[in-house]
């Protein structure tokens, strides 16, 4: 079936950090790719997507490829913020079918001053 | 970005109590909504989907009749968890797509914590 699999938190960095939350997933076909962010006290919002092989997704400075040979879609950013202290989902939607969305555990950042 | 509002945030009942929760899309129309579970240190589970006008379609193992979804008009779904047990104690999430926008995107309201005792 399909899943996705996410690196456990929490992970705590000092601001300007590099950030590396790994996502892995199991599907069959081409599905889409997403991370979601969720900050304190607020509803998810979708941080970025890929859609196919290949396919680098970015917003507020952060980064994730999707890598079909490693069923990887690792997010990443170069230098953390205060601001970016949140919980972090990786999740993917079945090829035709956007409105599903299988999740994984979440990562709970927090970026010390 | 499109706004979906939750209410209420945080709900404590007593056991054998019917509580609903209200999901409200601010901006924008929603023909379809979607109500996720989160346990502790668990990912989000798809519940149902909530269908404007028609009945919702739920997944497997979630029973209709414990979790009433109605779906009135295209900005407002309501979830009621009916007698309620300490065992639906969990938050409770619900997104909504923009009808119009046609961009796929779902919007997230901030979640409805319920404590049943």
């Amino acid at each position: 079936g399909n899943s996705v699999t996410q690196m456990e938190g929490p992970v705590t960095l000092s601001e300007e950090a590099f950030l590396t939350i790994n996502c892995t997933y199991t599907a069959t076909g081409y599905p889409s790719l997403f991370w979601y962010v969720q900050y304190p006290g607020e509803g998810l919002q979708l941080l970025l997507k890929a859609t196919k092989a290949d396919d680098k997704g970015s917003n507020k400075g952060f980064e994730a490829t999707y890598r079909k040979e490693t069923t990887s879609f690792h997010l990443e950013k170069g230098s953390v913020q205060v601001s970016d202290s949140a919980v972090y989902f990786c999740a993917l939607a079945r090829a035709g079918n956007n409105r599903k969305l299988i999740w994984g555990l979440g990562t709970s950042l927090a970026v010390n001053p | 970005g499109a706004v979906v509002s939750q209410h209420p945030s945080r709900v404590i009942c007593k056991s054998g109590t019917s509580v609903k929760i209200e999901c409200r899309s601010l901006d924008f129309q929603a023909t379809t909504m979607f109500w996720y579970r989160q346990f502790p240190k668990q990912s989000l589970m798809l519940m149902a989907t909530s269908n404007e006008g028609s009945k919702a379609t739920y997944e497997q193992g979630v029973e209709k009749d414990k979790f009433l979804i109605n779906h009135a008009s295209l900005t407002l779904s309501t979830l009621t968890v009916t007698s309620a047990h300490p065992e639906d104690s969990s938050f409770y999430i619900c997104s909504a797509r923009d009808a119009l926008a046609g961009t796929g995107e779902l919007f997230f309201g901030e979640g409805s914590r319920l404590t049943v005792l």
